[in-house]
């Protein structure tokens, strides 16, 4: 069974950065995607970016160029999320989320494991 | 990129009714690469449906996706007490999308 586990909750300044953690257990992370969700305060889902461990290749939504990185480290089964220059906008819980990996590795997939969710809170 | 607009907002049903859910996309969505979330409060969103009708693993079978192209439905046959939640339909295959959500909610 496929766990994804993440860091707890941030109280950040804007301007600022932070970075979640998301760790995997079960089944074969070299097999996986992540993907990162975020979901600001009664809306609704946003993708985004992935990551391809095993190729350690990062894709971005077109909104969070420049803004935001993501990694994996194998060895630990871990992928990060951190995203930089923060403002009140970005107050949300932040999703990691499997993906299997398809043939092509540029074609994304659903998303069939979700970690618990960070908050990321964004104030002065 | 592909939007996905979902509708009703809300839903009103009462346990043991029938709910029709429909996502509806702004270009052909390929593939049926269409999936359905749902969520309650406070809990990370769990997988449905994927390839617009297959059930995901251990998803009763009273929960149908249908459809293709650009018109897509979830369609819950009796609903349990546990169904009211929000119900997300997403795309997949390129940028991932995600619709507004609709709300079922106890009438």
């Amino acid at each position: 069974q496929v766990q994804l586990v993440q860091s707890g909750a941030e109280v950040k300044k804007p301007g600022s950065s932070v970075r979640v953690s998301c760790k995997a257990s079960g089944g074969t992370f070299s097999s996986y995607v992540i993907s990162w969700v975020r979901q600001a305060p009664g809306q609704g889902l946003e993708w985004m970016g992935r990551i391809i461990p095993i190729l350690g290749i990062s894709n971005y939504a077109q909104k969070f160029q420049g803004r935001l990185t993501i990694t994996a480290d194998k060895s630990t089964s871990s992928a990060y999320m951190e995203l930089s220059s923060l403002r009140s906008e970005d107050t949300a819980v932040y999703y990691c989320a499997r993906e299997l990996l398809a043939a092509a590795a540029s074609v994304t997939t659903f998303f069939d494991y979700w970690g618990q969710g960070t908050l990321v809170t964004v104030s002065s | 990129e592909i939007v996905l607009t979902q509708s009703p907002g809300t839903l009103s049903l009462s346990p043991g009714e029938r709910a029709t859910l429909s996502c509806r996309a702004s270009q052909s969505v390929s593939s049926s690469y269409l999936a359905w979330y749902q969520q309650k409060r406070g809990q990370a969103p769990r997988l449905l449906i994927y390839g617009a009708s297959s059930r995901a693993t251990g998803i009763p079978d009273r929960f149908r996706g249908s459809g293709s192209g650009t018109d897509f439905t979830l369609t819950i046959s009796r609903l349990e007490p546990e169904d009211f939640a929000v119900y997300y339909c997403q795309q997949y295959g390129s940028s991932p999308t995600f619709g507004g959500g609709t709300k079922v909610e106890i009438k």
